[in-house]
C-alpha cells in the first residue's frame, strides 16, 4: 500500500531553516507528483509547493517564492521541503501529499503523510 | 491567491443531510472540473472524499457526493452518522501559476 512517511517534529528559532523528509514507498516513486501543504494551529489548510521527482521539475506558491526549495533522492524514494528565515507564523504542522500522474496528473491529493510538527520559538 | 469560501460549520440530525458550499472564482472553481473534498478529524491527515467535482475514491460510502454550479461546488453528505463529524475541505486547482487553492474549512458537527 501507498505510505508516506515523514521526519519528526522539529523546533526552530526564528530566522533558522529547516529540512522535512517524506520518504515514499508502495508506489513508483518518479510516478507522482508530492505536495507540501501546512495547516497552522486551529487554522485550515495551505499548499505550499510541488515537485514532480521524474525530473526535478518545481512549482510554489507565490506566498513562498524565495523561501522554500523542494528537493528529491529518486535512489531513496524520499522527498526534501525546506523552508528558510523562519518566523513564528510559520509554526505549523507540514504535510506532504501525493498527486497520482498515472496515466495523467489526477489535481487531487489521495495520500497524506502523517505530518511534521515545526514550532519555531525563540 | 485567496481561499475558497466555505461556511464555518454545518449541522444536522443522525439520519438527515448535510450540504457544504464552497465559493471560487472563474481561476480556480469556476473553471475547472478538478474540485475536490478531504475529511480531516482531530489531530489526522485529511483523506480524499470526492475528486474532479463528483467522483468518489474507492472505499468512500455513496453517502458523500459533489456537485458544481458556476464558482460555487457543494458537498453533500447525506444519511448523516455520527462518524461523518469532523472538518471538511474543499480544494481547486487554479492553473499553472496558482496550482492549488484550499477552502477555509467547515465543521460538521452531527447533533
Amino acid at each position: 500500500q501507498v505510505q508516506l512517511v515523514q521526519s519528526g517534529a522539529e523546533v526552530q528559532k526564528p530566522g533558522a531553516s529547516v529540512k522535512v523528509s517524506c520518504k515514499a514507498s508502495g508506489y513508483t516513486f518518479t510516478g507522482s507528483f508530492l505536495h507540501w501543504i501546512r495547516q497552522a494551529p486551529g487554522q485550515g489548510l495551505e499548499w505550499m509547493a510541488y515537485i514532480d521527482p521524474n525530473s526535478g521539475g518545481t512549482g510554489y506558491a507565490q506566498k513562498f517564492q524565495g523561501r522554500v526549495t523542494l528537493t528529491r533522492d529518486t535512489s531513496i524514494s524520499t522527498a526534501y521541503m525546506e523552508l528558510s528565515r523562519l518566523t513564528s507564523d510559520d509554526t505549523a504542522v507540514y504535510y506532504c501529499t501525493r498527486e497520482e500522474c498515472t496515466p495523467r496528473c489526477s489535481k487531487n491529493f489521495g495520500n497524506w503523510g502523517q505530518g511534521t510538527l515545526l514550532t519555531v520559538s525563540s | 491567491q485567496s481561499a475558497l469560501t466555505q461556511p464555518p460549520s454545518a449541522s444536522g440530525s443522525p439520519g438527515q443531510s448535510v450540504t457544504i458550499s464552497c465559493t471560487g472564482t472563474s481561476s480556480d472553481v469556476g473553471g475547472y472540473n478538478y474540485v475536490s473534498w478531504y475529511q480531516q478529524r482531530p489531530g489526522k491527515a485529511p483523506k480524499l472524499m470526492i475528486y474532479d467535482v463528483t467522483k468518489r475514491p474507492s472505499g468512500v460510502p455513496d453517502r458523500f457526493s459533489g456537485s458544481k454550479s458556476g464558482n460555487t461546488a457543494s458537498l453533500t453528505v447525506s444519511g448523516l452518522q455520527a462518524d461523518d463529524e469532523a472538518d471538511y475541505y474543499c480544494s481547486s486547482y487554479a492553473g499553472s501559476n496558482t496550482h492549488y487553492v484550499f477552502g477555509t474549512g467547515t465543521k460538521v458537527t452531527v447533533l
